[in-house]
């Protein structure tokens, strides 16, 4: 079974600095995809950014980008100018392939993120 | 991104009573949803997979007499809690996944606060 796990319960950056969220992962698969959620204190779930594992390229989307390795099963997340609606909790997420277990997303524990002004 | 609605954002309701919450996919089918269970500062937990036109696929430990959920259409999948407890109070989250634009992405609701006194 995959799992996935998530080292760091609580982060804190300062306003316009970087911080970076680690997320490994546990598997045996050879295709799947790996997503950084955000949950606000709106507790409405958005999705941040998309890996998907047969790509080399690391994902970026704006000011976030990730860290991919995949043969150390690594996947974390940089905030590059961190903004203070960034503040929230980080979900890492992996999904197998669609037609394995139909598209279920296992989280980690998730980290929440401070972000001081 | 696609927009999940979820309704109510929020639920009070006596023991012993049942709950409906709905969630619907507003810009895409979705022939599957999924429905989660989360915690105060903890991650989502899967409690099912609802798949349109067909039986809901439930978790290990999600007692299915108790979370009925049912998908009769490509937009709109509904969970009911029947004779709910206080332990059921819990915040409830669903997502539709999205197959239409070729990333195959679970796409979140608001959530659904229930209170059972």
């Amino acid at each position: 079974a995959q799992t996935v796990t998530q080292s760091q319960p609580e982060m804190s950056v300062q306003e316009a600095e970087t911080v970076t969220l680690s997320c490994t992962y546990d598997t045996s698969e050879s295709d799947y995809y790996l997503f950084w959620y955000k949950q606000p204190p709106s507790r409405q779930m958005i999705l941040v950014i998309r890996q998907e594992a047969y790509k080399q390229q690391n994902a970026t989307e704006n000011r976030f980008s990730v860290n991919f390795q995949k043969a150390a099963k690594s996947f974390s997340l940089k905030i590059s100018d961190s903004q203070l609606g960034d503040a929230a909790m980080y979900f890492c997420a992996y999904r197998s392939p669609i037609y394995n277990q139909g598209g279920k997303l296992i989280f980690g524990q998730g980290t929440e993120l401070s972000v001081k002004p | 991104g696609a927009v999940v609605s979820q309704h109510p954002s929020w639920v009070i309701c006596k023991s012993g009573t049942s709950v409906k919450i709905e969630c619907r996919s507003l810009d895409f089918q979705a022939t599957t949803m999924f429905w989660y269970r989360q915690f105060p500062k903890q991650s989502l937990m899967l409690m099912a997979t609802s798949n349109e036109g067909s039986k809901a696929t439930y978790e290990q430990g999600v007692e299915k007499d108790k979370f009925l959920i049912n998908h009769a259409s490509l937009t709109l999948s509904t969970l009911t809690v029947t004779s709910a407890h206080p332990e059921d109070s819990s915040f409830y989250i669903c997502s539709a996944l999205d197959r239409g634009r070729g990333t195959d992405t679970q796409y979140f609701g608001p959530g659904t606060r229930l209170t059972v006194l």
